[in-house]
């Protein structure tokens, strides 16, 4: 999926210390999503947005923040609240506000504590 | 909630052999059912989906079954090849959500 870019590929983060990671799509698809993957536990929403200035919640919020002030970006900022943030992030875009539509992945950031 | 069990967690096969994976639902409003394919360091890739609207779809070596009864999904895959050889995800949603619940992924080993 060459329209989703997730940067940077890697990521490293200090104690007390908020990162974001971005997401940038050229699909112009409607709906975003944050997942976070650590092994053996699949992929866990973070969060979701279906419409510019508007986002949800997903299963594990807490310690994370979003933004979306346009259609193509998504930043998601990992702040320093989230005690274990090493993980797989990715993100992720669906054309309309269908249900059934795939969803599409980008490449994937990969956060560690220093 | 929506809440996907997968099954095996692991899976070896011998080059040539078929592969099954195994996820059950716990909505029995969910009615989109895709698969990914991640290859190690890589982002998922979708590789077949089904609607509950039929039990079964093929595409070359994958199969995917749907039984809603029992709300349990499958995932088959012939003749398996190395190339084969990565973490499977399954995932569910139903109308009323707006993303999909994934299931804890199948690391499948095709030894050559």
């Amino acid at each position: 999926d060459g329209g989703i870019t997730q940067s940077p590929k890697y990521l490293f983060r200090k104690e007390g210390q908020n990162v974001t990671l971005s997401c940038e799509q050229n699909l112009n698809h409607d709906a975003m999503y944050w997942y976070r993957q650590d092994p053996g536990q699949g992929l866990r929403l973070i969060y979701y947005s279906q419409i510019v200035n508007d986002f949800q919640k997903g299963d594990i919020a807490e310690g994370y923040s979003v933004s979306r002030e346009k259609k193509e970006s998504f930043p998601l900022t990992v702040t320093s609240a989230q005690k274990n943030p090493t993980a797989f992030y990715l993100c992720a875009t669906k054309t309309g506000a269908n249900y059934d539509q795939p969803q599409h992945f980008g490449d994937g950031t990969r956060l560690s504590i220093l | 909630g929506e809440n996907v069990e997968q099954h095996p967690s692991t899976l070896s096969v011998q080059e040539g052999d078929s592969a099954v994976i195994k996820c059950t639902y716990s909505d029995s409003a969910s009615n989109y059912f895709p698969w990914y394919k991640q290859e190690l360091g890589k982002r998922p890739q979708l590789i077949i989906d089904i609607r509950s609207n039929v039990g079964e779809k093929k595409d070359q070596r994958i199969a995917v079954t749907l039984n809603k009864t029992a709300k349990h999904f499958s995932l088959h895959i012939t003749e398996t090849q190395p190339e084969d050889s990565a973490v499977y995800f399954c995932a569910a949603i139903s109308t009323g959500r707006r993303a999909l619940t994934f299931g804890s992924g199948t690391r499948l080993q095709v030894q050559p």
